[in-house]
């Protein structure tokens, strides 16, 4: 159980266009998904928390309107890269917290963006 | 704020025991985890701590000094398959979000 998936696993776009990164929980419900970036050997960073039915809380540094969240069922979270620029490029990464209160986060598999 | 250090890589040899430290500077800690993640993989749970002491899940054992803010995960019989970095996150008793520390490289040789 508490399997998270992503879609899509890597996705290669243009310069200027807009990416959308799907993370859903598929056995489980998740009033709570976080997104993470990922640069080649560093650790992971948290980009926002996604609350579902209301706005993302976004760490500093991180636009929110460049990385637009919508967290539209206790399934669902999305995240748009908008006006992707080569600096994106970067593996993301969801993660989904159970509603009973657990503690643990279940991760994704990852997203790789490349942007050209 | 926060600060998590990590050791950046180590090495070890099959079959021998590794101990990977992490240290932390939080307000509001409430637990720490491990993770282990391979090259272009999720981060996979591997333990959580929030009491002082040991924690042992099969070959791998998680330990916490919450005056220390000091946590280590041990590997016993290390296997080639153990390559991977290894991360700690902090939890806090506000907000909702974990802090993971820069993460461990281990390379396990034969």
């Amino acid at each position: 159980g508490a399997v998270v998936s992503q879609h899509p696993s890597w996705v290669i776009c243009k310069s200027g266009t807009s990416v959308k990164i799907e993370c859903r929980s598929l056995d489980f419900q998740a009033t709570t998904m976080f997104w993470y970036r990922q640069f080649p050997k560093q650790s992971l960073m948290l980009m926002a928390t996604s609350n579902e039915g209301s706005k993302a809380t976004y760490e500093q540094g991180v636009e929110k309107d460049k990385f637009l969240i919508n967290h539209a069922s206790l399934t669902l979270s999305t995240l748009t890269v908008t006006s992707a620029h080569p600096e994106d490029s970067s593996f993301y990464i969801c993660s989904a917290r159970l509603t009973s209160g657990s503690y643990e986060q279940y991760f994704g598999p990852g997203t790789r963006l490349t942007v050209t | 704020g926060q600060n998590i250090d990590q050791p950046t890589e180590m090495t070890a040899t099959e079959g021998a025991i590794v101990q990977i430290n992490c240290t932390y500077q939080t307000s509001g800690f409430n637990g720490l985890f491990w993770y282990q993640q391979h090259a272009g993989e999720a981060p996979t749970f591997l333990s959580y701590n929030v009491l002082d002491g040991l924690e042992e899940k099969g070959r791998f054992s998680s330990f916490l000094s919450r005056s220390k803010g000091y946590s280590y995960l041990l590997l016993k019989e290390l296997q080639m398959k153990d390559s991977a970095s290894y991360l700690c996150a902090v939890k806090r008793n506000y907000g909702q979000n974990f802090v993971f520390g820069p993460g461990t490289r281990l390379s396990v040789l034969p």
